[in-house]
């Protein structure tokens, strides 16, 4: 079984400041990763994902993520925030031996005020 | 390439009524997939796709079926409309060459089931 904790429902920041979102999982084997972002209204787009090789993973958008083996834990990062960052963030995890299921986070609410 | 798409936008169903949601995609994906994004909750599977003719259940079934009949399409049926399945829609696609690749989404299908 698969799973992932956003343990945050909502992060506030100010713009400028460096941007956090938790994520942790839990996968038998070998895990892919992924973070998306949904702006209102809108469908998922794609930020960045950890497949295999370097853990410090660059995606769009200024964002970054670092997966980290021994604490199952794969936390997007942002040097400084912009107030367009302000959207709904979802980790992901897939086993690497799944063909098919891709196993959501809640979802973390990120709020960027000027 | 207009990516994934899916008909209609919105939906307001009575309770016991039928429907098909539509999903097609332009980039010869053979992976498909269904999620229902409730708040609190993530993205959950209901079904998904290897390929035409290959369908299998993700997590949240009941209620729904699905064919695929081409590459290009995906509908999601739902047989007796309940207020349970009010919920957003999203249909996803990704490459057929194994689970490290990103899905892309669809805008979204928003129902409300009275």
């Amino acid at each position: 079984a698969q799973s992932v904790a956003q343990p945050e429902d909502q992060v506030n920041v100010a713009e400028g400041n460096p941007l956090t979102v938790k994520c942790t999982y839990s996968v038998s084997g070998n895990p892919y990763l992924f973070w998306y972002v949904q702006y209102p209204n809108r469908g998922l787009q794609f930020l960045l994902k950890y497949i295999t090789g370097d853990n410090l993973v660059k995606g769009s958008y200024g964002f970054e993520a670092e997966f980290n083996k021994s604490q199952t834990s794969f936390h997007l990062k942002k040097p400084s925030a912009l107030v367009s960052d302000s959207a709904l963030y979802f980790c992901a995890v897939r086993q690497t031996d799944s063909w098919g299921k891709l196993q959501f986070g809640a979802g973390t609410q990120v709020v960027v005020t000027p | 390439n207009a990516g994934v798409t899916q008909t209609p936008k919105f939906q307001v169903l009575k309770t016991g009524q039928s429907m098909t949601l539509q999903c097609a995609q332009d980039m010869n994906h053979e992976y498909m997939s269904w999620y229902r994004q409730d708040p609190g909750m993530g993205l959950r599977l209901i079904h998904y796709s290897v390929g035409a003719g290959i369908t299998d259940q993700g997590e949240v079934p009941n209620g729904y079926n699905v064919s695929r009949s081409t590459t290009e399409d995906f509908p999601l049926r739902l047989l007796s409309a309940a207020p349970s399945q009010t919920s957003v829609y999203f249909c996803a696609s990704r490459s057929g060459g194994g689970p490290r690749y990103e899905q892309y989404f669809g805008p979204g299908t928003r129902l409300t089931v009275t």
